[in-house]
C-alpha cells in the first residue's frame, strides 16, 4: 500500500532555533518528492521539489534531503522564524492508472515561538 | 508563477441546501483539476480528478451524486455539494495542472474554501 508518514506529528521550537522535519514512503512508482507549507486555513504551497537522482535541495533556509534506497526525506529550517510555524506536508508523485497522483503524508504541525 | 484562486473562501448554508465551489487557473491552461478535501489536522484527501471536457474521475467511497464536478473549461471547474449535510462541513481545496508533458507533473494549489453547513 503507497504510504508516505510523517514525524514527528507536532513540533514546538524558539524562534531562530533550527529543525528538522522527517518523511518515510513506500510509494511505488516513485516520480518525485515534494515538501509543502500549509498555513492555516490556506492551501499548500510548494517548498521543493526532488527527483528520484537528487539528494539534496535549498530553497532560502529549508534544506530537503531525499534518500531514495532507504525511502526518507527530511525537510531541514534553519534560524526558524515567526512566519515558519504552519504544516509542512511530505508528497510523492507516483503514476496510477495513466495519471500521477499526489501521495500526502500525515503533515507536521510546526509552531515557532518567540 | 502559476495562480489558482478558489471561490467563494468560505460559505455558511443551511442543512439541504447546494453550495458551488469555484476553481479557476488564472495565468495557465488547466488540462487536469484535482479536488480535496481536508479535515481539521489532517492532510488533504482526494475526492476526484477531471480532465477538462471529460466526466471527473471519483475516488472509492465520494460520491459522485453528492459531489457534482464540472470541468466546462481549461480554466475552470467547479464543484457542487448537493444536499448539504453538517458531516460534509470541511476544508474544500482544489489544485491544477497544466501540459501533460509537465515532467514535474507540477500541480498548483487554490487557497481553499471553507464550508460550514449548520
Amino acid at each position: 500500500k503507497n504510504q508516505v508518514e510523517q514525524s514527528p506529528q507536532s513540533l514546538i521550537i524558539l524562534e531562530g532555533k533550527n529543525c528538522t522535519l522527517q518523511c518515510n514512503y513506500t510509494v511505488s512508482p516513485f516520480s518525485n518528492l515534494r515538501w509543502y507549507k500549509q498555513d492555516t486555513g490556506r492551501g499548500p504551497v510548494s517548498l521543493t521539489i526532488m527527483t528520484f537522482s537528487e539528494n539534496t535541495k535549498s530553497n532560502g533556509r529549508y534544506t530537503a534531503t531525499l534518500d531514495a534506497d532507504t525511502k526518507q526525506s527530511s525537510l531541514h529550517i534553519t534560524a526558524s522564524q515567526l512566519s515558519d510555524s504552519a504544516s509542512y506536508i511530505c508528497v510523492v508523485s507516483s503514476l496510477h492508472s495513466g495519471t500521477y497522483k499526489y501521495i500526502f503524508g500525515t503533515g507536521t504541525r510546526l509552531k515557532v515561538l518567540a | 508563477g502559476a495562480v489558482v484562486s478558489q471561490h467563494p473562501s468560505r460559505v455558511i448554508c443551511k442543512s439541504g441546501t447546494s453550495v458551488k465551489i469555484e476553481c479557476r487557473s488564472l495565468d495557465f491552461q488547466a488540462t487536469t483539476m484535482f479536488w480535496y478535501r481536508q479535515f481539521p489536522k489532517q492532510s488533504l484527501m482526494l475526492m476526484a480528478t477531471s480532465n477538462e471536457g471529460s466526466k471527473a474521475t471519483y475516488e472509492q467511497g465520494v460520491e459522485k451524486d453528492k459531489f457534482l464536478i464540472n470541468h466546462a473549461s481549461l480554466t475552470l471547474s467547479t464543484l457542487t455539494v448537493t444536499s448539504a449535510h453538517p458531516e460534509d462541513s470541511s476544508f474544500y481545496i482544489c489544485s491544477a495542472r497544466g501540459s501533460i508533458w509537465d515532467s514535474f507533473n507540477e500541480q498548483f494549489f487554490g487557497p481553499g474554501t471553507r464550508l460550514t453547513v449548520l
